[in-house]
């Protein structure tokens, strides 16, 4: 069966300090993956997608970034982080966006004071 | 610009009770349109998924609608439990798949 991880958990980072989220998939191979960030009192918003290694696709510009250096893995990045980069942090994959369920990694609570 | 709007904000029923949430979309057009269940500080896991040509689809005491012609869809819930306290996210995927548009969702709220 397909699991999907992240870590941490809970981060709690000073502002202007770096940051990088994991997320690994396990169970499948080429998944598309994605980063999505759920703000207090806010929709879930999309932030990067990649259907490959290496292939990263940004939906909305700001001072994050993210990359793909195996299959199975995508991390979510930032040099200088900001206090509007807190937040709930999803990540989610799945094979074929037409046919097949989005499924979501447990999440992680960043908090930048 | 495509968007997808849900109401209530927030509703507060009684366990036993039915309910019945309500997302309205722009996006067009789409491929197809889901449902989330998101319980407080975890991923939100699958609810229903529907294509543009499907009206309605089951998953236990949920049942979710489509009305592609309104661009309205629905989300009803049937002899509320405890448990079903939740966000309830609706999300519309245009015909691509290139782009996710998310409701900011309804907060259910059950009581005994």
């Amino acid at each position: 069966s397909q699991t999907i991880h992240q870590w941490p958990a809970t981060l709690v980072q000073p502002v202007g300090s770096p940051l990088s989220l994991e997320c690994t998939v396990e169970g499948t191979s080429n998944p598309n993956l994605y980063w999505y960030r759920q703000a207090a009192g806010r929709g879930l918003q999309l932030l990067f997608y990649s259907v490959g290694i290496g292939q990263i696709s940004s939906e909305v510009p700001q001072n994050l970034s993210a990359s793909r250096p195996q299959d199975r893995q995508f991390i979510l990045s930032s040099k200088k982080l900001l206090l509007s980069d807190s937040g709930f942090y999803l990540c989610a994959w799945t094979v074929d966006w037409h046919q097949e369920t989005q499924y979501f990694g447990p999440g992680t609570r960043l908090l930048v004071l | 610009k495509n968007q997808v709007e849900q109401s209530p904000q927030s509703l507060i029923i009684l366990e036993g009770k039915n309910c019945t949430l309500q997302c309205n979309y722009t996006v067009s057009p789409f491929s197809n349109l889901r449902w989330y269940k998101q319980d407080t500080g975890r991923g939100p896991v699958s609810l229903t998924i529907m294509t543009f040509s499907e009206n309605t689809k089951s998953n236990g005491r949920y049942t979710a609608t489509l009305d592609a012609d309104t661009k309205q869809s629905s989300l009803h819930i049937t002899a509320s439990q405890l448990s079903d306290s939740a966000s309830y996210i609706c999300v519309v995927i245009n015909q691509a798949g290139t782009a996710l548009i998310f409701g900011k969702g309804t907060t259910l709220s059950v009581s005994s």
